[in-house]
């Protein structure tokens, strides 16, 4: 079970801005960085946010992220149905340990 | 641009050894500070993390799989393997190899992944 905590599900009109938290703890998030992945339904995850807030060459710039103390956040802005897909956070912990989100699933209404 | 391709049976029997192999082209798995990992996902749950390899063949893994897990290089195939023993129907999941960002703080590159079931 991941110690990495996001909400189960996100939704959203077109245009509008949905926002997925994700909580860790001092010995992840609070003394690392935090990468987003977007997976589409059917594909392997695909790296969209890395280092708190960077986004990885071709990624829209609707997507971005954000770091405060033991908790991040992936904002998407001007949201579209080719949105709809599972997000997880990620980061490491101190003991060199590779953590994963429990995931969001989100729906464009 | 690195790409990456799982390979390995489709089914595992419990009690066996699950191996797999992932094939990188478009680069050597030899250059930069890169760390070939391999992450997991049962069927309709989350990402787990399984471990990664260096070329120079040093190696770390999710302390809940270590016991079981063994990740090993051939950089004159350009290929890294996943060996996990004592597989149980918990096991049964995709599996995709990946590589780090340079540095290592992220996964870049993705394998397509490769479901293998654990059954009798």
């Amino acid at each position: 079970q991941s110690v990495l905590t996001q909400p189960p599900s996100a939704s959203g009109t077109p245009g509008q801005r949905v926002t997925i938290s994700c909580s860790g703890s001092s010995s992840n998030i609070g003394s690392n960085t935090v990468n987003w992945y977007q997976q589409l339904p059917g594909t392997a995850p695909k790296l969209l946010i890395y280092s708190n807030n960077q986004r990885p060459s071709g990624v829209p710039d609707r997507f971005s992220g954000s770091k405060s103390g033991t908790s991040a956040s992936l904002a998407i802005s001007g949201l579209q149905s080719e949105d709809e897909a599972d997000y997880y956070c990620a980061a490491w912990d101190d003991s060199l340990n590779a953590l994963f989100g429990t995931g969001t699933k989100v729906t464009v209404l | 641009q690195v790409q990456l391709q799982e390979s390995g049976p489709g089914l595992v029997k419990p009690s066996q050894t699950l191996s797999l192999t992932c094939t990188v082209s478009g680069g050597s798995i030899s250059s930069g500070t890169y760390y070939w990992s391999w992450i997991r996902q049962p069927p309709g749950k989350g990402l787990e993390w399984i471990g990664y390899i260096h070329y120079s063949g040093s190696t770390y893994y999710n302390p809940s799989l270590k016991s079981r897990v063994t990740i090993s290089v051939d950089t004159s195939k350009n290929q890294f393997s996943l060996k996990l023993s004592s597989v149980t129907a918990a096991d049964t999941a995709v599996y995709y190899c990946a590589r780090t960002c340079d540095g290592g703080s992220c996964f870049g590159s993705w394998g397509q992944g490769t479901l293998v079931p654990v059954s009798s």
